[in-house]
């Protein structure tokens, strides 16, 4: 098993902010690209965001582009998400997810997900 | 971006049967295509990767084919395990999107 344990979500005032964590153990972290995916309840999944392994590239989708932002840290085998700005429409479970490469690709190890809510 | 398109979007079936679910991509992915299932409250589990790789631990009655644009997901012999959500995603390039899932019902 590749533990990834996420934390961090709660409810939240749109327009406001939150930092999601993404605590790693049972392999090299700092080897592989790590994501967050998104699924609102009853909906499908939504790629969010993905970040390389030494995190000098990032990726978003269009729909987080400019509010949320990926990094990590290396030494303390964390992922994070920074979500500004926050609307209705990112209410979701979000995971962290490991990929199989350096740079990305397919996702072989998901963490349980924490729920972010934003509401007034 | 790449667009997925899944059908069916629900698929109704009875224990033992075989059934395909098909995974569209807008333009080539060539075999950059993973299938994950999710079961209610759980998160996603890889099951294929490379379209056609099976993932260790994965029961063999999986397989993936395809190659393209046009991909499929087969169970052999459902059992009632299989009961769940499956979605494809590329990862041919940034942004990966996933296909917006086929819910799989016993009939």
């Amino acid at each position: 098993e590749v533990p990834l344990l996420e934390s961090g979500g709660s409810l939240v005032q749109p327009g406001g902010s939150l930092r999601l964590s993404c605590a790693a153990s049972g392999f090299t972290f700092s080897t592989y690209a790590v994501s967050w995916v998104r699924q609102a309840p009853g909906k499908g999944l939504e790629w969010v965001s993905t970040i390389s392994n030494s995190g000098g590239s990032t990726y978003y989708a269009a729909s987080v582009q400019g509010r949320f932002t990926i990094s990590r840290d290396n030494s303390k085998n964390t992922l994070y998400l920074q979500m500004d700005s926050l609307r209705a429409e990112d209410t979701a479970v979000y995971y962290c997810a490991k990929s199989i490469r350096s740079g990305g690709g397919y996702l072989d190890y998901w963490g349980q997900g924490t729920l972010v809510s934003v509401s007034s | 971006d790449i667009q997925m398109t899944q059908s069916p979007s629900t698929l109704s079936a009875s224990l033992g049967d075989r059934v395909t679910i098909t995974c569209r991509a807008s333009q080539s992915i060539s075999s950059w295509l993973a299938w994950y299932q999710q079961k209610p409250g759980k998160a996603p589990k890889l099951l294929i990767y490379k379209a056609s790789s099976l993932e260790s631990g994965v029961p063999s009655r999986f397989s993936g084919s395809g190659s393209g644009t046009e991909f499929t997901l087969t169970i052999s012999s459902l059992q009632p395990d299989d009961f769940a959500t499956y979605y494809c995603q590329h990862y041919n390039s940034y942004p990966y999107t996933f296909g917006q899932g086929t819910k799989l019902e016993i009939k």
